[in-house]
């Protein structure tokens, strides 16, 4: 059953970068069938998608973060990684990693998710 | 960007109702659509992707439908356990999703 975790700092500082890995576990980042990609909800609000990533390291990101984001993978350790720049309070967020389902070279749908991981950003 | 809007924002039900949420779309997505539900305090689940295939292992009282920029999701017969928030992706461009609709007991 595959599994994925989120890890990193509860608390960043403004215009500081905030970083998270997710690790993969019982089964491989390396399919050909799947993206992997970061979302984040807003305390009391809805999802955001971030951005998502294929195992060789081809990138796709959401236009509204693009300046800010760089995700990265590590096939070796079966992990993936997120780094969004120049953070303020609007940043603040569960920050999910999932799945990201690949078909006719396209990105469809999430799942499993990350139990997800809380970021605060303040000084 | 494609927007989702979801109807209603909140809806109040009981054990055992018929329960319809809608999610429209700015522009016409084909059947690129997925439902989710959202506990608190818990990660989305999958229910619904394709606009209308059931995900596996997921009760065969919720149903979605819909093609274009018009999708419901329906749940038969409210169960306790179906007291969430549900939310609409849409994978026609890149994924954005709906507003969510919180399901709260009458």
């Amino acid at each position: 059953q595959l599994q994925l975790q989120e890890s990193g700092p509860g608390l960043v500082k403004p215009s500081e970068t905030l970083s998270l890995t997710c690790t993969v576990s019982g089964g491989s980042i390396s399919s050909s069938s799947y993206y992997w990609g970061w979302i984040r909800q807003p305390p009391g609000k809805g999802l955001e998608w971030i951005g998502s990533i294929y195992y060789s390291g081809s990138t796709y990101y959401n236009p509204s973060l693009k300046s800010r984001v760089t995700i990265s993978v590590d096939t070796s350790k079966n992990q993936f990684s997120l780094k969004l720049s120049s953070v303020t309070a609007a940043d603040t967020a569960v920050y999910y990693c999932a799945r990201h389902f690949r078909a006719a070279a396209a990105l469809n749908w999430f799942d499993p998710w990350g139990q997800g991981t809380l970021v605060t950003v303040s000084s | 960007a494609i927007q989702l809007t979801q109807s209603p924002s909140s809806l109040s039900a009981s054990v055992g109702d018929r329960v319809t949420i809608t999610c429209r779309a700015s522009q016409g997505i084909s059947s690129a659509l997925a439902w989710y539900q959202q506990k608190p305090g818990k990660a989305p689940k999958l229910l619904i992707y394709d606009a209308s295939s059931l995900e596996s292992g997921v009760p065969s009282r919720f149903s979605g439908s819909g093609s274009g920029t018009d999708f419901t999701l329906t749940i038969s017969s409210l169960q306790p356990e179906d007291f969430a928030t549900y939310y609409c992706q849409q994978f026609n461009s890149y994924p954005t999703f709906g507003q969510g609709t919180r399901l709260e007991i009458k």
